[in-house]
């Protein structure tokens, strides 16, 4: 299958510094891709969906002036957390949709776990 | 989007078969059934996607019954690996924007 890869996989980092999130489809184009964010021991929750060459939409209750997106090109997509904070602390997933497939599998990438110290 | 329904959590011993069932009373006519598992610490996995009717492939099967307000996961033989969360997601039809709105989850426990 289609493969979806982030950077980086893990990153620490001080309260009120931003961390760049990056989100890559490696052998499909996806015009887009989705933004998830999960807490321990509960589920995922879609924060935003990214269009390319768009702005992105965002969930009811995410701040987009704290979690920018931007999806520059066809197989890239990043998040970026602003003036991060200790409760920002989560497993951030992105996942983008191969529509060469037939089926419109989704396919998540592997996660970043952010911790803000 | 439609919303699912799911046991929290069930309990399996290797070798059984396990059936997880989904409840979906408001699908829509253009919404597919998705299954994914998720591992900790990883990101969701896609096992199944179905319309109608059985789907099966290597890894599991996908029973719909005709009214499609419920769908129901097989996984034949299971191991000790197949231990993690199950999600079930309605919605991510061809026409449909992908836009996938994740429930609790079944977290099936597989012991020796």
């Amino acid at each position: 299958g289609a493969v979806v890869s982030q950077h980086p996989s893990w990153v620490i980092c001080k309260s009120g510094t931003s961390v760049k999130i990056e989100c890559r489809s490696l052998d499909f184009q996806a015009t887009t891709m989705f933004w998830y964010r999960q807490f321990p021991k509960q589920s995922l929750m879609l924060m935003a969906t990214s269009n390319e060459g768009s702005k992105a939409t965002y969930e009811q209750g995410v701040e987009k002036d704290k979690f920018l997106i931007n999806h520059a090109s066809l197989t890239l997509s990043t998040l970026t957390v602003t003036s991060a904070h200790p409760e920002d602390s989560s497993f951030y997933i992105c996942s983008a949709r191969d529509r060469r497939q037939g089926i419109h599998e989704q396919f998540f990438g592997p996660g970043t776990r952010l911790t803000v110290l | 989007l439609a919303k699912t329904t799911q046991p929290i959590s069930m309990d399996s011993y290797e070798g059984q078969e396990v059936n997880i069932t989904c409840s979906h009373n408001n699908i829509a006519t253009n919404d597919y059934i998705t299954w994914y598992q998720q591992f900790p610490s990883q990101g969701p996995r896609f096992i199944i996607q179905g319309y109608k009717t059985k789907v099966t492939n290597e890894v599991a099967s996908l029973f719909i019954p005709a009214d499609r307000k419920s769908s129901t996961l097989s996984l034949p033989r299971v191991s000790l690996s197949d231990t993690a969360v199950y999600y079930c997601l309605v919605g991510d039809g061809p026409s449909n924007t992908g836009k996938l709105i994740f429930g609790q989850g079944t977290t099936l426990q597989v012991k020796p």
